[in-house]
């Protein structure tokens, strides 16, 4: 089993859309959830993180872990064109209080389209 | 807004060749990192860095690889004798450590031949 699956899409929806994008993980010892986007030949844009359990809201984007199910989830309401990209989950399993030591897991990315 | 920089943005050579890859990170981070990326697969970590040593490595990142800190803005990454394998975009994050989000640079694309 991948320590870190996501549905490598494409996922297809129309502008204005509600996108739901979900990875599931199967090391139970990862604290730290992270969101990036990714465009074509870029480097990955950090999007959104938390800590453990619960939810994140930042402007469009909402963040979800849900550490019973080894579920985490983005939702991006009022989808744009502009939104179009790969959206990678990424977790590592260190507290924030170690050194140093924060190799990131990342998923294989899910690529979005949003059509205008 | 800062950001961490790479140059080059795209580097090419030859099997068996040395390349150093550079990059500054985010002026303010203590924390250091090389990812990569072959063509159509997900960022694999390589390398941390912190208070001026190694603090984790993955398989990826044998003797062949090297990284240093050489003044107090640049980290580079140095792979000594180029591999066909080791052509993918090569990514430099920082983090400034109280919390584990890491910022990561447009990255380098390394192409072996």
């Amino acid at each position: 089993q991948k320590e870190v699956e996501q549905d490598p899409g494409p996922l297809s929806v129309p502008e204005g859309a509600i996108v739901s994008l979900n990875c599931t993980y199967s090391n139970s010892a990862f604290q730290y959830f992270m969101w990036y986007r990714q465009y074509s030949r870029k480097g990955p844009e950090l999007l959104m993180y938390t800590y453990s359990s619960g939810n994140k809201e930042d402007g469009r984007f909402t963040a979800q872990v849900d550490k019973s199910s080894k579920y985490i989830s983005l939702f991006i309401r009022d989808s744009q064109p502009s939104d179009s990209a790969t959206y990678l989950c990424a977790m590592s399993p260190r507290p924030f209080m170690d050194t140093g030591r924060r190799a990131l897991t990342f998923g294989s990315g899910t690529r979005l389209q949003v059509q205008p | 807004e800062p950001e961490v920089t790479q140059t080059p943005s795209h580097q090419v050579t030859q099997m068996g060749q040395e390349v150093i890859l550079r990059c500054v990170p985010i002026s303010n981070h203590l924390y250091f990192y090389w990812y990569r990326q072959i063509l159509g697969q997900k960022v694999e970590f390589l390398v941390s860095f912190y208070n001026n040593e190694i603090s984790e490595k993955s398989e990826i990142f044998d003797d062949q690889f090297s990284v240093e800190r050489p003044d107090g803005s640049n980290f580079t990454l140095k792979i000594r004798s180029t591999k066909l394998e080791d052509s993918a975009m090569y990514f430099c994050a920082s983090g400034e450590g109280a919390t584990d989000t890491q910022y990561f640079g447009p990255g380098t694309r390394l192409t072996v031949l």
